[in-house]
């Protein structure tokens, strides 16, 4: 089965750093464009942050552009989302998530495979 | 920057259809995605690409797009169909995705 499994989540000072990982099975994880996108407590997801299969194209939100950084590492199968300078209002879930378009994200497709999320919670 | 509308709330009975909108302007010349989510569960996808439905999601769930709006048809509503709903799509003048704000389907 396809697989994404989220890691790393905790709780974290404000202006403090936290590093996710996203360890996937069950498909070609360096054929995929991946996407990090988080949700806060009772609100709508939100999309942070995208990289191309082969890492050269990454894109992110405005809100935590400058702050965050996307990486993966195919011969690990293996997504990262290294998050500094963290502000309350980054408190949230943070879900893995499988682009099914074009893999060098110039033609996005659907959002077709979620992991469970890892929760990141900021607070003094 | 492109701003989804949704609802916040739709009710139907078992039985009978919902129907949830996206709006914006425009809507229509990108391709929309539909996301189902229950309670303490990642979101699932139920309709990409305007249309199409992924394998394992029931014919029950259509979509359509058109000019400023899109929809998610939901027919012959079950209880099990009770949770939030997202549209989504990607803007390509700023390589950005967005999602609605999402609608809560109840089912009475």
């Amino acid at each position: 089965q396809v697989h994404l499994v989220e890691s790393g989540g905790g709780v974290v000072q404000p202006g403090r750093s936290l590093r996710l990982s996203c360890a996937a099975s069950g498909f070609q994880f360096s054929g995929y464009a991946i996407h990090w996108v988080r949700q806060a407590p009772g609100k709508g997801p939100e999309w942070v942050a995208a990289i191309s299969k082969d890492g050269r194209n990454k894109y992110y939100a405005d809100s935590v552009k400058g702050r965050f950084t996307i990486s993966r590492d195919n011969s690990k199968n293996t997504l990262y989302l290294q998050m500094n300078s963290l502000r309350p209002e980054d408190t949230a879930v943070n879900y893995c998530v499988r682009d099914s378009g074009s893999s060098t994200l110039t033609n996005p497709g659907a959002f077709d495979i979620w992991g469970q999320g890892t929760m990141v919670n900021v607070s003094s | 920057s492109y701003v989804l509308t949704q609802p916040p709330s739709v009710s139907v009975a078992p039985g009978q259809t919902a129907r949830i909108t996206c709006g914006e302007n425009n809507i229509g010349s990108k391709s929309v995605h539909w996301y189902q989510q229950k309670p303490g569960q990642a979101p699932v996808l139920v309709v990409y690409d305007d249309s199409d439905r992924p394998s394992g999601i029931p014919d029950r769930f259509s979509g359509s797009n058109s000019g400023n709006t899109a929809t998610l048809t939901i027919s012959r509503v079950v209880a099990g169909d009770e949770a939030d709903y997202y549209c989504q799509v990607w803007d390509s003048s700023s390589d950005h995705w967005v999602f609605g704000g999402g609608t809560k389907l109840t089912v009475l």
